[in-house]
């Protein structure tokens, strides 16, 4: 069964806003990874978050991660259509074997 | 450019055929790969793990000699279909293990895919 639970499950906004998706884990984790899917595509990783990390940026990308509660949180700002993806939390345990989070399906209306 | 590719992109097959994806690591030597396989609309779940130069390791409710695994060399795996059938039409997607770079160990990539379409 899949460890992490994304929510939402599907995000419609429009250009310019932000875009906060949530994933909770249950196990204790090494890192938490951020990753972006386009419909039928590859997987593009956007960010890694250790375990020992509150906060990270990247460009337009923040990511959060509190293990107390074992849960991240990835934020979008300003929007772009070209944003529009599915986007998956994965938390790595040991040996770079990641577990997938069900993914929450962001549309970005122009 | 890409780090690791997978051929073939996509296939078509009838029910009862056999189908061999190849998953190639380009920039560094991979001790382990990594299986995943993608229903539509699904997430990615973890099908089997392949170890160079020994058995692979199989996830919980994937048959092992349904999907047959090689890691012959420390730059190719690949994973055989056997015998596909519909239910197994599917986004199969590869991934190296980190242990073999010194750099960027924290990044890890992911092959483009192959979709596989079992009539």
């Amino acid at each position: 069964s899949q460890q992490g639970e994304e929510d939402p499950q599907a995000l419609s906004i429009q250009e310019g806003e932000n875009a906060t998706m949530n994933c909770s884990y249950k196990t204790s984790i090494n890192n938490l990874q951020w990753y972006r899917q386009n419909s039928g595509r590859g997987l593009v990783h956007l960010i890694l978050i250790r375990s020992n990390e509150r906060e990270k940026h990247s460009g337009r990308l923040r990511v959060t991660l509190d293990t107390s509660k074992k849960s991240s949180s990835l934020l979008i700002t300003a929007s772009r259509a070209a944003d529009t993806a599915s986007y998956f939390c994965a938390t790595e345990t040991s040996g770079s074997r990641l577990t997938f989070g069900e993914g929450t399906q962001l549309t970005v209306n122009p | 450019g890409a780090v690791v590719s997978q051929h073939p992109s996509w296939v078509i097959c009838k029910s009862g055929t056999s189908v061999k994806i190849e998953c190639r690591s380009l920039d560094f030597q991979a001790t382990t790969m990594f299986w995943y396989r993608q229903f539509p609309k699904q997430s990615l779940m973890l099908m089997a793990t392949s170890n160079e130069g020994s058995k692979a390791t199989y996830e919980q409710g994937v048959e092992k000699d349904k999907f047959l695994i090689n890691h012959a060399s420390l730059t190719l795996s690949t994973l055989t279909v056997t015998s596909a059938h519909p239910e197994d039409s599917s986004f199969y997607i590869c991934s190296p293990g980190t242990s073999g770079r010194a750099i960027l160990a924290d990044t890890q990539y992911f092959g483009p895919g192959t979709r596989l379409t079992v009539l």
